[in-house]
């Protein structure tokens, strides 16, 4: 079965400093893998997918992630945060067989921007 | 184009009270899913329907049902609501079988059992 775990529920990193949000994924099937945002208040919008195609992968709002297949990985990063990014952010994977159309979630990360 | 929309946005029930969270979508999409956030625990499914007509069970679907009423609206009902059922519950919709399996969220609603 499919699952996702995030490293850190939460992380905190000074405005222009590297952000890194950690996720490792199970699959039995080649994944797609899915990074998710949610600001305060709001609901979750897409940031970036991977869905076997380039292993890095860009996004909205200047993040990326890397796909690595040998270490069951697809971190999110960005090179300079913003206050603007503090939110919670959630790894995702597509299941599988009769799962297929379901997405599988992580516990969140939520990201604090100190100033 | 409103996306997803889900009311009411806030709702505080007494225990064994009933309500409906309604939910529609404007993109045309086959699949629909609701989800409730607890906080450290991520998205838990609830109940989904593939395509119309179709619903099925989630991770988490005891004390809840649900409705695909037509392609646009999927409602979820709580008949005797629990404090356990205190949460934020979202609906989400995608189209995955064009190969896209990104799902688009609502904004929300944000539930109290007492």
């Amino acid at each position: 079965a499919q699952s996702v775990t995030q490293l850190g529920s939460h992380v905190s990193v000074s405005e222009g400093a590297l952000v890194l949000l950690r996720c490792n994924y199970s699959s039995s099937v080649p994944p797609y893998l899915f990074w998710y945002v949610q600001y305060p208040n709001q609901g979750l919008q897409l940031l970036l997918k991977y869905t076997s195609a380039a292993t890095l992968v860009k996004g909205i709002n200047g993040f990326e992630a890397e796909f690595k297949k040998s270490e069951t990985s697809f971190h999110l990063t960005k090179p300079s945060a913003h206050m603007s990014d503090a939110a919670e952010y959630f790894c995702a994977v597509r299941g599988s067989g009769t799962s297929y159309d379901k997405v599988i979630f992580g516990p969140g990360t939520s990201l604090s921007v100190i100033p | 184009n409103a996306g997803v929309t889900q009311t009411p946005k806030f709702q505080v029930l007494k225990t064994g009270q009933s309500m409906t969270l309604q939910c529609a979508q404007d993109m045309n999409h086959n699949s629909m899913y609701w989800y409730r956030q607890d906080p450290g625990m991520g998205l838990r499914l609830i109940y989904y329907s593939a395509s119309e007509g179709t619903t099925d069970k989630g991770e988490v679907p005891n004390g809840y049902n649900v409705s695909r009423l037509n392609k646009r609206e999927f409602s979820l009902r709580l008949e005797s609501a629990a404090p356990s059922q205190t949460s934020v519950y979202f609906c989400a919709s995608s189209q995955y079988r064009t190969g896209n399996h990104e799902q688009f969220f609502g904004p929300g609603t944000r539930l109290t059992v007492l």
